[in-house]
């Protein structure tokens, strides 16, 4: 089946670590987002990807890296810059064009130790 | 900027009622619009995707409507059901091709 595969499920970040969220897809979409959910907040886009080699900064891309070598994978980098990093992380896909909807994954809860 | 906002915050109901979500978004000019559910540290799910040319569709007891020119979708649910208990997402995908999330409605269904 297709689908958005995000990895790990949980993970754990000491303070000054570098942390990698793996995210990815076969459903051969063009565009992958990362987005971060805290509560009482909704969703807040960090990056996106249209194409690969190529990525656009979101509303709150401090503190976070990304990069796109691969259509099927979209890696974020959670740096010691980002200050509050406990969050609940989500990545989402979809086709380019304006009839098509989004699909997202099961997220990656990160929590600073 | 496009802005969603999603009332009420939360609901709760007893089982077997309909009930309506409301979504209201400050631009109309939108490709789509989505529903989604999402489950206690879950991602989301799809539920219903209206194009921007379409008045409603569809999905067992689900039925969601789409007014762009007021900028309103509701989400109507008939014969609740405790396991429809989720926050209950609304976005539209703008013509930046970005997709803009209300903050959702928590609904509990009450046995």
């Amino acid at each position: 089946d297709g689908g958005i595969t995000q990895s790990p499920k949980y993970l754990f970040r000491k303070e000054g670590q570098n942390v990698t969220l793996s995210c990815e897809q076969n459903l051969n979409h063009d565009a992958m987002y990362w987005y971060r959910q805290d509560p009482g907040q909704g969703l807040r886009l960090i990056y996106y990807s249209q194409i690969v080699n190529d990525f656009q900064k979101g509303d709150i891309a401090e503190g976070y890296s990304v990069s796109r070598e691969k259509k099927e994978s979209f890696p974020l980098t959670v740096t010691s810059a980002q200050k509050n990093p406990t969050a609940f992380y989500l990545c989402a896909s979809t086709l380019i064009g304006r009839n098509y909807g989004y699909t997202f994954g099961s997220g990656t809860r990160l929590t600073v130790v | 900027k496009q802005e969603v906002t999603q009332i009420p915050a939360a609901l709760s109901v007893p089982e077997g009622e309909n009930l309506v979500l409301n979504c209201s978004f400050t631009d109309s000019a939108i490709y789509n619009l989505q529903w989604f559910r999402q489950d206690p540290g879950k991602g989301l799910t799809s539920l219903l995707l209206i194009q921007s040319s379409q008045r409603e569709q569809t999905s067992g007891r689900l039925n969601a409507s789409l007014d762009k020119s007021s900028g309103r979708s509701t989400l109507y649910i008939a014969a609740s059901q405790p396991g429809d208990s989720a926050t209950y997402l609304c976005a539209v995908r703008d013509r930046d091709d970005k997709i803009i999330f209300g903050k959702g409605t928590r609904l509990h269904i009450l046995p």
